[in-house]
């Protein structure tokens, strides 16, 4: 079956730096990605959908200039949280999506901390 | 706006007992639905999905059907095992025509099953 990959799956950084997340379908193309965020015990919030080649479309609420993503692939999309604080602390997961519809594949997640 | 509410957790339930999840959602227009487990650890993988009205989706022994009228889409399972216990995420999608859809997530229910 299709496979989406993310690394780092963990990563704990001081308040301020910047982290950078990867996200990459092994075995398809994925002409949309998504990234999703989790906090504890509740569900997935959608931050943004990406298409490769243009620019990432963000769902209301989330700083553009804060999660900035990068999709120059048909095989991977990059977030990354810039200057980010505590409250930046979360789950964040990707999915990948060969073409239209509605059949997203999900990665791991990657459990960012910041101190 | 489009949404979906599913029952809150946790649920523990004893081995070979029968499971009912129940999820609701709120939508324009004819969304695709689905059920997203994630295990210990693990990401998201689809469990089933419906496209459309009176559809059942069936997998694992899992099975939940469409139901327009009562704006429904309950997870049952007859028997439910110790390999079961996970995160159930009812969600829907928000089909994009010219690109790949958005899928709205529930807030999640963690089903424990003891031996």
């Amino acid at each position: 079956g299709a496979v989406v990959s993310q690394h780092p799956s963990r990563v704990i950084c001081k308040s301020g730096t910047s982290v950078k997340i990867e996200c990459r379908s092994l075995d398809f193309q994925a002409t949309t990605m998504f990234w999703y965020r989790q906090f504890p015990k509740q569900s997935l919030m959608l931050m943004a959908t990406s298409n490769e080649g243009s620019k990432a479309t963000y769902e209301q609420g989330v700083e553009k200039d804060k999660f900035l993503i990068n999709h120059a692939s048909l095989t991977l999309s990059t977030l990354t949280v810039t200057s980010a604080h505590p409250e930046d602390s979360s789950f964040y997961i990707c999915s990948a999506s060969p073409g239209l519809g509605d059949t997203q594949y999900f990665g791991p997640g990657t459990r960012l901390t910041v101190l | 706006g489009n949404s979906v509410t599913q029952m809150e957790g946790p649920v523990t339930l004893s081995e070979e007992a029968f499971l009912t999840i129940n999820c609701t959602y709120t939508a324009t227009g004819y969304p695709s639905l689905f059920w997203y487990v994630q295990y210990p650890g693990e990401g998201l993988q689809l469990l089933l999905k419906a496209t459309k009205a009176d559809d059942k989706g069936s997998n694992k022994g899992f099975e939940a059907t469409y139901r327009k009228e009562t704006t429904s889409f309950h997870l049952e399972k007859g028997s439910v095992q110790v390999s079961d216990s996970a995160v159930y995420f009812c969600a829907l999608s928000d089909l994009g025509y010219s690109s790949a859809s958005k899928i709205i997530f529930g807030s999640g229910t963690r089903l424990s099953i003891r031996p």
